[in-house]
Protein backbone atom coordinates (compact mmCIF):
# COMPACT_ATOMS: atom_id res chain seq x y z
CA UNK A 1 0.00 0.00 0.00
CA UNK A 2 1.37 3.68 -0.32
CA UNK A 3 2.18 5.53 1.97
CA UNK A 4 0.43 8.99 3.10
CA UNK A 5 1.99 11.71 4.65
CA UNK A 6 -1.03 14.08 6.25
CA UNK A 7 -0.15 17.30 9.08
CA UNK A 8 0.46 16.31 12.70
CA UNK A 9 -2.84 19.06 13.79
CA UNK A 10 -4.54 21.31 12.75
CA UNK A 11 -7.29 24.03 13.70
CA UNK A 12 -10.36 25.39 12.22
CA UNK A 13 -12.85 27.82 13.34
CA UNK A 14 -16.58 26.93 14.11
CA UNK A 15 -18.80 27.18 11.00
CA UNK A 16 -15.71 27.28 8.59
CA UNK A 17 -14.54 24.64 5.94
CA UNK A 18 -11.82 22.71 7.57
CA UNK A 19 -10.15 21.41 4.20
CA UNK A 20 -7.41 18.36 5.56
CA UNK A 21 -4.64 17.35 3.24
CA UNK A 22 -3.46 14.20 2.79
CA UNK A 23 0.03 13.59 0.10
CA UNK A 24 0.19 9.80 -1.40
CA UNK A 25 2.56 10.28 -4.33
CA UNK A 26 3.49 6.99 -4.72
CA UNK A 27 -0.02 5.76 -5.35
CA UNK A 28 -0.54 3.33 -7.65
CA UNK A 29 -3.62 3.10 -9.97
CA UNK A 30 -6.09 0.35 -8.74
CA UNK A 31 -5.77 1.73 -4.92
CA UNK A 32 -8.50 3.62 -2.91
CA UNK A 33 -8.10 6.57 -0.69
CA UNK A 34 -10.07 6.27 2.39
CA UNK A 35 -10.98 8.67 4.91
CA UNK A 36 -11.72 7.57 8.65
CA UNK A 37 -12.06 9.74 11.78
CA UNK A 38 -11.45 8.56 16.03
CA UNK A 39 -13.34 10.86 18.22
CA UNK A 40 -11.84 9.99 21.61
CA UNK A 41 -12.63 6.41 23.06
CA UNK A 42 -15.00 5.90 20.21
CA UNK A 43 -13.82 3.11 17.08
CA UNK A 44 -12.78 4.84 13.76
CA UNK A 45 -15.68 6.37 11.83
CA UNK A 46 -16.26 5.94 8.01
CA UNK A 47 -16.04 9.27 6.03
CA UNK A 48 -15.70 8.93 2.63
CA UNK A 49 -13.55 6.92 0.13
CA UNK A 50 -12.98 6.86 -3.58
CA UNK A 51 -10.58 5.61 -6.16
CA UNK A 52 -10.26 8.46 -9.47
CA UNK A 53 -13.24 10.93 -8.95
CA UNK A 54 -13.94 13.54 -6.56
CA UNK A 55 -16.50 11.94 -4.34
CA UNK A 56 -19.61 13.49 -1.80
CA UNK A 57 -21.68 12.46 0.50
CA UNK A 58 -23.76 14.19 3.60
CA UNK A 59 -20.14 14.32 5.97
CA UNK A 60 -17.97 15.75 3.41
CA UNK A 61 -16.58 15.88 0.03
CA UNK A 62 -13.20 14.27 -1.15
CA UNK A 63 -10.95 16.29 -4.12
CA UNK A 64 -8.91 14.16 -5.47
CA UNK A 65 -5.60 15.44 -8.00
CA UNK A 66 -5.83 14.61 -11.55
CA UNK A 67 -2.59 12.79 -10.95
CA UNK A 68 -4.08 11.05 -8.05
CA UNK A 69 -0.64 11.90 -5.53
CA UNK A 70 -2.83 13.74 -3.50
CA UNK A 71 -6.16 14.67 -1.80
CA UNK A 72 -8.01 16.55 0.23
CA UNK A 73 -11.08 16.25 2.49
CA UNK A 74 -13.71 19.04 3.06
CA UNK A 75 -16.06 19.34 6.11
CA UNK A 76 -18.08 22.36 4.66
CA UNK A 77 -19.27 23.56 7.86
CA UNK A 78 -17.13 22.63 11.05
CA UNK A 79 -18.51 21.99 14.29
CA UNK A 80 -17.12 21.22 17.77
CA UNK A 81 -18.35 17.46 17.46
CA UNK A 82 -16.00 17.19 14.47
CA UNK A 83 -12.84 17.40 16.55
CA UNK A 84 -11.00 14.23 15.87
CA UNK A 85 -7.99 12.23 14.55
CA UNK A 86 -8.58 12.24 10.62
CA UNK A 87 -7.23 8.87 9.10
CA UNK A 88 -6.02 9.45 5.53
CA UNK A 89 -5.46 5.66 4.09
CA UNK A 90 -4.52 4.27 1.00
CA UNK A 91 -5.56 0.65 0.23
CA UNK A 92 -4.44 -1.67 -2.78
CA UNK A 93 -7.49 -3.93 -3.90
CA UNK A 94 -7.05 -7.40 -3.34
CA UNK A 95 -8.89 -10.24 -1.75
CA UNK A 96 -6.95 -9.68 1.93
CA UNK A 97 -6.96 -6.16 1.73
CA UNK A 98 -7.21 -4.31 5.15
CA UNK A 99 -7.13 -0.58 6.84
CA UNK A 100 -3.64 0.20 8.42
CA UNK A 101 -4.13 3.42 9.92
CA UNK A 102 -0.90 6.12 10.70
CA UNK A 103 -0.59 8.66 13.01
CA UNK A 104 -3.41 11.06 11.31
CA UNK A 105 -4.23 14.67 11.58
CA UNK A 106 -5.40 16.01 15.30
CA UNK A 107 -8.03 18.57 13.98
CA UNK A 108 -9.23 20.95 16.82
CA UNK A 109 -12.36 22.83 15.98
CA UNK A 110 -12.78 25.94 18.47
CA UNK A 111 -15.03 28.79 19.15
CA UNK B 1 -30.34 -0.88 10.78
CA UNK B 2 -27.80 -1.39 13.87
CA UNK B 3 -23.80 -0.82 13.64
CA UNK B 4 -21.57 -2.87 14.35
CA UNK B 5 -22.50 -4.40 18.02
CA UNK B 6 -19.47 -5.05 20.34
CA UNK B 7 -20.15 -6.42 23.86
CA UNK B 8 -18.83 -6.10 26.58
CA UNK B 9 -17.80 -2.80 26.02
CA UNK B 10 -15.84 -2.59 29.32
CA UNK B 11 -13.86 -6.52 30.66
CA UNK B 12 -11.63 -6.58 33.28
CA UNK B 13 -9.94 -10.03 34.08
CA UNK B 14 -7.22 -10.95 36.37
CA UNK B 15 -3.91 -12.14 34.95
CA UNK B 16 -3.99 -15.41 33.95
CA UNK B 17 -7.97 -15.66 32.73
CA UNK B 18 -9.40 -15.71 29.58
CA UNK B 19 -11.23 -12.88 27.96
CA UNK B 20 -13.55 -13.83 25.26
CA UNK B 21 -14.46 -10.64 23.15
CA UNK B 22 -17.55 -10.72 20.79
CA UNK B 23 -18.36 -9.07 17.50
CA UNK B 24 -21.97 -9.18 15.70
CA UNK B 25 -21.49 -7.43 11.97
CA UNK B 26 -23.89 -5.42 10.27
CA UNK B 27 -26.75 -7.41 8.89
CA UNK B 28 -25.89 -8.99 5.82
CA UNK B 29 -22.25 -8.49 6.33
CA UNK B 30 -20.00 -11.04 5.82
CA UNK B 31 -16.18 -10.04 6.83
CA UNK B 32 -15.25 -8.96 9.85
CA UNK B 33 -11.87 -7.92 11.00
CA UNK B 34 -10.12 -7.03 13.96
CA UNK B 35 -8.77 -4.57 15.34
CA UNK B 36 -6.06 -3.05 19.02
CA UNK B 37 -5.50 -0.07 20.14
CA UNK B 38 -2.98 0.13 22.77
CA UNK B 39 -3.02 2.98 25.12
CA UNK B 40 -2.08 6.19 23.35
CA UNK B 41 -1.18 4.27 20.49
CA UNK B 42 -2.81 3.67 16.41
CA UNK B 43 -5.06 0.96 15.76
CA UNK B 44 -3.38 -2.40 14.66
CA UNK B 45 -4.67 -5.01 12.64
CA UNK B 46 -4.77 -8.36 13.61
CA UNK B 47 -7.21 -10.68 11.65
CA UNK B 48 -9.72 -10.84 8.83
CA UNK B 49 -12.18 -13.54 8.56
CA UNK B 50 -15.00 -14.41 6.41
CA UNK B 51 -17.85 -16.85 7.41
CA UNK B 52 -15.65 -19.72 8.79
CA UNK B 53 -12.74 -18.96 7.36
CA UNK B 54 -9.80 -17.27 8.63
CA UNK B 55 -8.30 -15.09 5.70
CA UNK B 56 -5.25 -13.11 6.82
CA UNK B 57 -3.88 -13.12 10.60
CA UNK B 58 -0.95 -11.82 10.17
CA UNK B 59 -1.68 -9.16 12.87
CA UNK B 60 -2.20 -11.79 15.76
CA UNK B 61 0.31 -12.72 18.38
CA UNK B 62 1.07 -16.63 17.70
CA UNK B 63 0.56 -17.37 21.40
CA UNK B 64 -2.66 -16.72 23.39
CA UNK B 65 -4.77 -15.18 20.77
CA UNK B 66 -7.25 -16.95 18.29
CA UNK B 67 -10.16 -15.22 16.31
CA UNK B 68 -13.18 -17.32 15.00
CA UNK B 69 -16.24 -16.48 12.87
CA UNK B 70 -18.85 -19.23 13.06
CA UNK B 71 -21.65 -20.51 10.52
CA UNK B 72 -24.31 -18.66 12.96
CA UNK B 73 -23.38 -16.24 15.74
CA UNK B 74 -21.14 -13.61 16.29
CA UNK B 75 -17.07 -13.12 15.61
CA UNK B 76 -15.28 -13.99 18.75
CA UNK B 77 -11.83 -12.56 19.71
CA UNK B 78 -10.63 -15.57 22.75
CA UNK B 79 -7.21 -14.39 24.74
CA UNK B 80 -6.09 -16.52 26.47
CA UNK B 81 -3.86 -16.49 29.94
CA UNK B 82 -3.98 -12.57 29.53
CA UNK B 83 -1.46 -10.75 30.98
CA UNK B 84 -1.39 -6.88 31.91
CA UNK B 85 0.27 -5.98 28.08
CA UNK B 86 -3.72 -7.32 26.83
CA UNK B 87 -4.51 -3.84 28.38
CA UNK B 88 -6.30 -2.31 25.16
CA UNK B 89 -9.42 -1.22 23.23
CA UNK B 90 -10.19 -4.19 20.89
CA UNK B 91 -12.09 -3.05 17.59
CA UNK B 92 -14.30 -4.73 15.18
CA UNK B 93 -15.18 -3.43 11.75
CA UNK B 94 -17.47 -5.54 9.13
CA UNK B 95 -18.26 -5.19 5.51
CA UNK B 96 -20.83 -6.31 2.64
CA UNK B 97 -18.25 -7.24 0.50
CA UNK B 98 -14.72 -7.20 -0.84
CA UNK B 99 -12.60 -4.13 0.77
CA UNK B 100 -11.72 -1.61 -0.34
CA UNK B 101 -14.55 -1.18 -3.04
CA UNK B 102 -16.86 -1.57 0.11
CA UNK B 103 -15.50 0.55 3.18
CA UNK B 104 -15.69 -0.84 6.59
CA UNK B 105 -17.61 -0.19 9.98
CA UNK B 106 -16.52 -0.23 12.91
CA UNK B 107 -17.97 -0.75 16.34
CA UNK B 108 -17.32 1.00 19.53
CA UNK B 109 -14.96 -1.47 21.10
CA UNK B 110 -14.34 -3.67 24.35
CA UNK B 111 -11.85 -1.96 26.57
CA UNK B 112 -9.89 -4.92 28.52
CA UNK B 113 -8.15 -4.21 31.58
CA UNK B 114 -6.17 -6.92 32.82
CA UNK B 115 -5.48 -6.35 36.62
Amino acid sequence: DAKTTQPTSMDCAEGRAANLPCNHSTISGNEYVYWYRQIHSQGPQYIIHGLKNNETNEMASLIITEDRKSSTLILPHATLRDTAVYYCIVVLTGTASKLTFGTGTRLQVTL
Amino acid sequence: NAGVMQNPRHLVRRRGQEARLRCSPMKGHSHVYWYRQLPEEGLKFMVYLQKENIIDESGMPKERFSAEFPKEGPSILRIQQVVRGDSAAYFCASSPGQFPMSPLHFGNGTRLTVT
